[in-house]
């Protein structure tokens, strides 16, 4: 079965624009995860939804936001981006929450730039 | 701060050596995952040990978790070139909350 898929796999925007990121959970999956990556940071967790409800919010600030549909495909929203927001974004998919003992499942991610 | 704290931060080994990296962790957890990352690329599963377990293998891999010490371990014998990659940890809080935390990771070099 398809895995877990994120578009677009790269972007480049100037500071101040917005952007939608969207990632699709493998078939059956209700829970997705959004995590940035970068190399001074590591991966910081953004938010997990389950069941079109966010379960739990990292430390960011309202300028990231996101939202789950009834097809558990998951957007996340940047806006007034930053040079700082340059990042890998990954998002990962379970059956359950994260909490509930379930293996996550990775995208390839999304490699944004802030110029 | 990061849940998980891998240790070392980098390593680099002749390929057929062992390769052990280690994890610690702050509070207690469900369960801890190790995972792999090729360079920029997304994260692949490779193991889950839950709190209740001491140690697992899946063919090369053998991880242990000491919930005591909160930290655990993730071997890999007889490495090759392949195996270099980005290791991270992961744990799932035992707080409630729906999150898996990663830890900076430990990056492996594999020389051939």
């Amino acid at each position: 079965k398809a895995g877990v898929t994120q578009t677009p796999r790269y972007l480049i925007k100037t500071r101040g624009q917005q952007v939608t990121l969207s990632c699709s959970p493998i078939s059956g999956h209700r829970s997705v995860s959004w995590y940035q990556q970068t190399p001074g940071q590591g991966l910081q967790f953004l938010f997990e939804y389950f069941s079109e409800t966010q379960r739990n919010k990292g430390n960011f600030p309202g300028r990231f936001s996101g939202r789950q549909f009834s097809n558990s495909r998951s957007e996340m929203n940047v806006s007034t981006l930053e040079l700082g927001d340059s990042a890998l974004y990954l998002c990962a998919s379970s059956l359950a929450p994260s909490g509930a003992r379930s293996e996550a499942f990775f995208g390839q991610g999304t490699r944004l730039t802030v110029v | 701060s990061q849940q998980g704290e891998e240790d070392p931060q980098a390593l680099s080994i002749q390929e057929g050596e062992n390769a052990t990296m280690n994890c610690s962790y702050k509070t207690s957890i469900n369960n801890l995952q190790w995972y792999r990352q090729n360079s920029g690329r997304g994260l692949v599963h490779l193991i889950l040990i839950r709190s209740n377990e001491r140690e697992k293998h899946s063919g090369r891999l053998r991880v242990t978790l000491d919930t005591s010490k909160k930290s655990s371990s993730l071997l890999i014998t007889a490495s090759r070139a392949a195996d270099t990659a980005s290791y991270f940890c992961a744990t799932n809080p035992d707080t409630g909350g729906f999150k898996t935390i990663f830890g900076a990771g430990t990056r492996l070099f594999v020389k051939a």
